[in-house]
């Protein structure tokens, strides 16, 4: 099954950058780098995926290492409401959408 | 605005009734999930469908639980009998699949058994 490592949980002070990192050695040349976020209660929410190039939509930006081990998720002003877990995917594309654990990020006032 | 509708959105029940809850994918999304969510497991993978078709239900336990898609507005996810181990929150997601597109998650279902 496809895995990903994030750390457990981080903390960033409202209206500042947050950086998400997630590992995916195993990634395959075919699959997508999908995150996705889950505000308490609610389903999941899709926010950003990309295959190689860097990637910015409304929401946020991903940051995809050369060899794509690895990759970077930029809120670039986090306000409150960005508080939740967030999960990081590598998947061909709506294939298995398997979630891991995630990183629990909270936004201090 | 399109949206996955899954209902109902919450339900408690006795052990042993059988407990079938629905999902209304977005119109013209061909791929559906369905995913089981607890504190100990996490969101765990079910089943999912593709153009009505079950390509992978690894993650149901076959004894209990059956997912089916009578219509391609429609998935549904059944468990009998129920167990209190089942109590959850059942998430439905739809996508348009074999591509790159977001899937879209419901509310959720969220199942206690007693």
């Amino acid at each position: 099954d496809a895995k990903t490592t994030q750390p457990p949980s981080m903390d960033c002070a409202e209206g500042r950058a947050a950086n998400l990192p997630c590992n995916h050695s195993t990634i395959s040349g075919n699959e997508y780098v999908y995150w996705y976020r889950q505000i308490h209660s609610q389903g999941p929410q899709y926010i950003i995926h990309g295959l190689k190039n860097n990637e910015t939509n409304e929401m946020a930006s991903l940051i995809i290492t050369e060899d794509r081990k690895s990759s970077t998720l930029i809120l670039p002003h986090a306000t409150l409401r960005d508080t939740a877990v967030y999960y990081c995917i590598h998947d061909p594309g709506n294939e298995k959408l398997t979630f891991g654990t995630g990183t629990r990020l909270t936004i201090i006032p | 605005d399109a949206r996955v509708t899954q209902t109902p959105r919450d339900k408690v029940t006795e052990m042993g009734q059988e407990v079938t809850m629905r999902c209304q994918p977005i119109l013209g999304h061909n791929t559906v999930f369905w995913y089981r969510q607890t504190m100990m497991q996490g969101l765990e993978l079910l089943a999912y469908f593709r153009n009505r078709a079950p390509l992978d239900d690894s993650g149901m336990p076959k004894d209990r639980f059956s997912a089916e898609m009578p219509d391609a507005t429609l998935a549904t996810l059944k468990i009998q009998p129920s167990e209190p181990r089942d109590s959850a929150v059942y998430f439905c997601a739809s996508g348009e699949g074999f591509g790159t597109t977001e899937a879209f998650f419901g509310q959720g279902t969220r199942l206690t058994v007693v």
